[in-house]
């Protein structure tokens, strides 16, 4: 079955700090693999994407990590910022399906002074 | 604003009645996709249009709920006869095909009493 596992299921740190979420996936054929933020009652927001062939990506205060051989990726935060409580979402793409993103349940990270 | 827009927001109807959402892409966005997403859940896919074509379709769109786009331009999501079960955000997102980037809108709240 096509899955998308994300962990922890939520996360509490401090202002500053570094965390790290986690994304397991059984989804096949394998498209892409993205995060996105989503804040309370908002529509998600894209921050990165990543194909097979690509390992790592950033984007600013944000790096995702891919291994397509394991089937896992990584969303590390540096020096959080209150405005970083949110929930972080892991979506994948089947390869042959363009419409049907399959999302994991997100992890809500909450970043206290 | 030249984000996807979703109107209205919120919505809140009888069980039995029949609710309408409107969604404006981004302009020159050829792909629409609806979603549907419950309190502490990832979005679900519900159906996905390439210009004025619905092309995916999920088995959660059941006979009650219908999609449509059209002129490929705005989308409506309808859903009849609504169920208490259909309370949930509903989630409209565009994008280009060449960048393969989604975005999502703000989402309309639908509440069934």
């Amino acid at each position: 079955k096509n899955q998308v596992e994300q962990s922890p299921q939520s996360l509490i740190i401090l202002e500053g700090k570094n965390c790290t979420l986690q994304c397991n996936y059984t989804v096949s054929p394998f498209s892409n693999l993205r995060w996105y933020k989503q804040d309370t009652g908002r529509g998600p927001v894209s921050l990165t994407i990543m194909t097979f062939s690509e390992n790592t990506k950033s984007n600013g205060r944000y790096t995702a990590t891919l291994d397509a051989d394991t089937k896992q990726s990584s969303l590390h935060i540096t020096a959080s910022q209150l405005s970083d409580s949110a929930s972080y979402i892991c979506v994948v793409r089947r390869e042959g399906s363009q419409g049907n993103l399959i999302f994991g349940k997100g992890t809500k990270l909450s970043v206290k002074p | 604003d030249t984000g996807v827009s979703q109107n209205p927001r919120h919505k809140i109807t009888k069980r039995g009645q029949n609710v309408t959402f409107r969604c404006d892409p981004i302009s020159e966005h050829n792909r629409l996709y609806w979603y549907r997403q419950t309190l502490g859940q990832g979005p679900e896919f519900l159906t996905y249009f390439q210009n004025e074509a619905q092309l995916e379709k999920s088995r959660l769109l059941s006979d009650r709920f219908s999609a449509e786009r059209p002129k490929g331009s705005f989308s409506t999501l309808e859903i009849q006869r609504t169920e208490q079960g259909d309370s949930a955000m509903y989630l409209c997102a565009s994008g280009f095909e060449v960048l393969d980037t989604i975005y999502f809108g703000e989402g309309s709240w639908l509440t069934v009493v």
